[in-house]
């Protein structure tokens, strides 16, 4: 089967450009979530969905940060305009059911200079 | 406020021996706890859960125990292996309603020498 797989797997920019970082689904899972992954915070969660539909995005750090799920493999989470306090690890994962051990993706490493 | 702390950033151990690697929690209201293994540019991987109804679970050479009193939980990995070398977190979910919401600690990092 195949797991979560998330693109690019590295992304450097110039700040103040648009970045989107995308994330296919494992079939059949219903719950997806995006994570944030630094040095001094560890990995915290942005944002959750269910069946499409975000549930909980208290994560997100501010209003440059936007996520969607367009339908219900695909999502993708976009930084506009990004800045270089967004360099980190950003992780998907998904999982059959909200209560459910949550499968990750490898992450995309992106760095704002 | 870290609720879920890994105190221990680092743990060197001999393949072969056993491989202890402990967390704290401050909220009384987990009752599921798991365990994620990662590897370097990969995404954590699940390893193994409790649940606070139970004091241990084991899986092959990977247990977990629980001391709820204490509000501390151990993975133990025997015998350890130079392919167990990964950060090892550990997180748990809200109870309730939001128990999508996984607490992760900040991991350790434990490398098994051959």
């Amino acid at each position: 089967d195949a797991g979560v797989i998330q693109s690019p797997r590295h992304e450097v920019t110039e700040m103040g450009q648009e970045v989107t970082l995308r994330c296919k689904l494992i079939s059949g899972h219903n719950s997806l979530f995006w994570y944030r992954q630094t040095m001094m915070r560890g990995l915290e969660l942005l944002i959750y969905f269910n069946n499409n539909v975000p549930i909980d995005d208290s994560g997100m750090p501010e209003d440059r940060f936007s996520a969607k799920m367009p339908n219900a493999s695909f999502s993708t989470l976009k930084i506009q305009p990004s800045e270089p306090r967004d360099s980190a690890v950003y992780f998907c994962a998904s999982s059959r059911q909200s209560n459910q051990p949550q499968h990750f993706g490898d992450g995309t490493r992106l760095s704002i200079l | 406020d870290q609720q879920v702390k890994q105190n221990s950033p680092s743990l060197s151990v001999q393949e072969g021996r056993i491989s202890i690697l402990n967390c704290d929690y401050t909220n009384s209201m987990f009752d599921y706890f798991l365990w994620y293994k990662k590897y370097p540019a990969e995404g954590p991987t699940f390893l193994i859960s409790i649940s606070s109804i139970k004091d241990k679970n084991e899986d092959g050479r990977f247990t977990v125990f629980l001391n709820k009193s204490a509000k501390h939980l151990s993975l133990h990995i025997v015998p350890s292996q130079p392919g167990d070398s990964a950060v090892y977190f550990c997180a748990a979910p809200n109870s309730g309603g939001s128990n999508y919401k996984l607490t992760f600690g900040k991991g350790t990092l434990l490398t098994v020498n051959p």
